[in-house]
């Protein structure tokens, strides 16, 4: 297993565009997490799933954020109309499951630029 | 209210030496884990260290232990005889345990230069 990878690893884009983000976590975890993180600060969470179920969502991710874990395997989080302000790295991560408690494993993150 | 203070915005090490990275952390979950990351300028987040609520010793993991104070509700991250592959940015986060939550909280980190 080659770890948590995420793709892109860097997406520019226009304000008002859409973009999409892929996880595909490590195969055996069946929790994966969404952060933000902007430049300077520790990362913010944004949901999680176990397997395909959506079980938390943070306030700070408003209605033109969406993350889907179809088959409960990768995860795609979604941000419609861009705006300035969703410039950050997007992190994921995945976890065995609730008992585990010997750190999550993040991958490399996206990069979100809006121009 | 759940957060995690780190109030050393900047370290620097002389190679070879130890060093001490500040967390206190606020709860009132009876129950939760303490994590510490390191980000390298690759952008990834490594695990490093855990620490449970309940856990009567101090985290240790090769180079790195952790000084868990629990009545002073500090974290604090040890890193002896630091190497110049050390220098990156260093998150303590917790995640309560009471409840099932998935969530780690992380505070604001610190950017540890080993200078050779």
């Amino acid at each position: 297993d080659t770890g948590v990878s995420q793709d892109p690893r860097h997406k520019i884009t226009k304000r008002g565009q859409n973009v999409t983000f892929r996880c595909d976590p490590i195969s055996e975890h069946n929790r994966l997490y969404w952060y933000r993180q902007t430049l300077g600060q520790g990362p913010e969470f944004l949901t999680y799933f176990q397997n395909e179920a959506q079980l938390e969502k943070s306030r700070l991710l408003s209605d033109r954020f969406s993350a889907e874990r179809p088959k409960g395997s990768f995860s795609t989080l979604e941000i419609q109309r861009t705006e300035q302000g969703d410039s950050a790295m997007y992190l994921c991560a995945s976890s065995p499951d609730q008992v585990s408690l010997y750190g999550y494993t993040f991958g490399s993150g996206t990069r979100l630029t809006v121009v | 209210a759940q957060k995690i203070t780190q109030t050393q915005p900047g370290m620097f090490v002389q190679e070879k030496e130890a060093v001490t990275l500040d967390c206190t952390y606020d709860t009132s979950d009876p129950s939760y884990g303490l994590f510490w990351y390191k980000q390298p300028s690759s952008g990834e987040m490594i695990f490093l260290i855990y620490q449970g609520s309940y856990d009567q010793q101090n985290a240790t993991e090769g180079r790195y232990s952790l000084n868990f104070q629990k009545a002073r509700k500090s974290a604090n991250l040890v890193i002896s005889a630091s190497q110049l592959g050390d220098s990156a940015m260093y998150f303590c986060a917790m995640r309560p345990l009471s409840s099932n939550t998935g969530k780690l909280i992380f505070g604001q980190g610190t950017t540890l230069q080993v200078k050779p």
